[in-house]
């Protein structure tokens, strides 16, 4: 099993909409989870850590499920350029080595 | 101001002829990595160095060596490139390895061709 997995879409959604999606991990002993968004042919940027009480940047919502073991991330009235790829990335104990997901795309259109 | 910095960004090499990519950081940050991306994939964690102390992931091929002469630099060595080689090259840094610092800041990556 994967230490990260995502569902890689896309998600294709207008512009305006809300769109969701999940990340599983498989180390219930990891502390430690970002998103990342990625565009294309570009490199990995922090979009935002994740609390254990889930947290807000602006039209982003990420939550933590320690219980089921995902962390999902929320768009909210999407606007075309948060079209990118969209990478979950958690802590993997003993060593702390940081495991990335394959990605989900999202595709905002007009 | 770019904070990590790849040099080259786009590089072409040999079958077999070795090359050498860089990343510059200017974070002071504790920790150095290299990961190898392909094509709608994950980035891969080759080695990551904590201050001078490497770290080499199990999976990573011999071809592979890493160097970190001091605290701002750290390059990649590919000894002998093989076709399967060809992938964007990132480099990261993060303050420490835990929390919040664990944090990575990425440099724009280096795109290797090998022909």
């Amino acid at each position: 099993r994967k230490e990260v997995e995502q569902d890689p879409g896309p998600f294709n959604v207008p512009e305006g909409a809300t769109v969701a999606f999940n990340c599983t991990y498989s180390n219930s002993a990891s502390q430690s989870f970002f998103w990342y968004r990625q565009d294309c042919r570009k490199e990995p940027k922090l979009l935002m850590s994740v609390y254990s009480s889930g947290n807000e940047d602006g039209r982003f919502t990420a939550q933590l499920n320690r219980a089921s073991q995902y962390i999902s991330l929320l768009i909210r009235d999407s606007k075309l350029s948060d079209s990118a790829t969209y990478l979950c990335v958690v802590n993997t104990p003993p060593l702390n080595k940081l495991s990335f997901g394959a990605g989900t795309t999202v595709t905002v259109r007009a | 101001d770019a904070m990590v910095i790849q040099n080259p960004r786009y590089q072409v090499t040999q079958f077999g002829k070795p090359v050498t990519l860089s990343c510059s950081q200017t974070l002071n940050h504790n920790v150095m990595y290299w990961y190898q991306q392909k094509s709608s994939q994950a980035p891969k964690l080759l080695f990551h160095y904590y201050d001078k102390d490497f770290n080499n992931e199990a999976d990573t091929p011999d071809n592979f060596q890493s160097r970190r002469p001091n605290t701002s630099f750290c390059f990649l060595d590919i000894r002998s490139p093989g076709l399967g080689d060809a992938a964007m090259y990132l480099c990261a840094t993060s303050r420490d390895l835990t929390g919040e610092d664990y944090e990575q800041y990425f440099g724009p990556g280096t795109r290797l061709t090998v022909t």
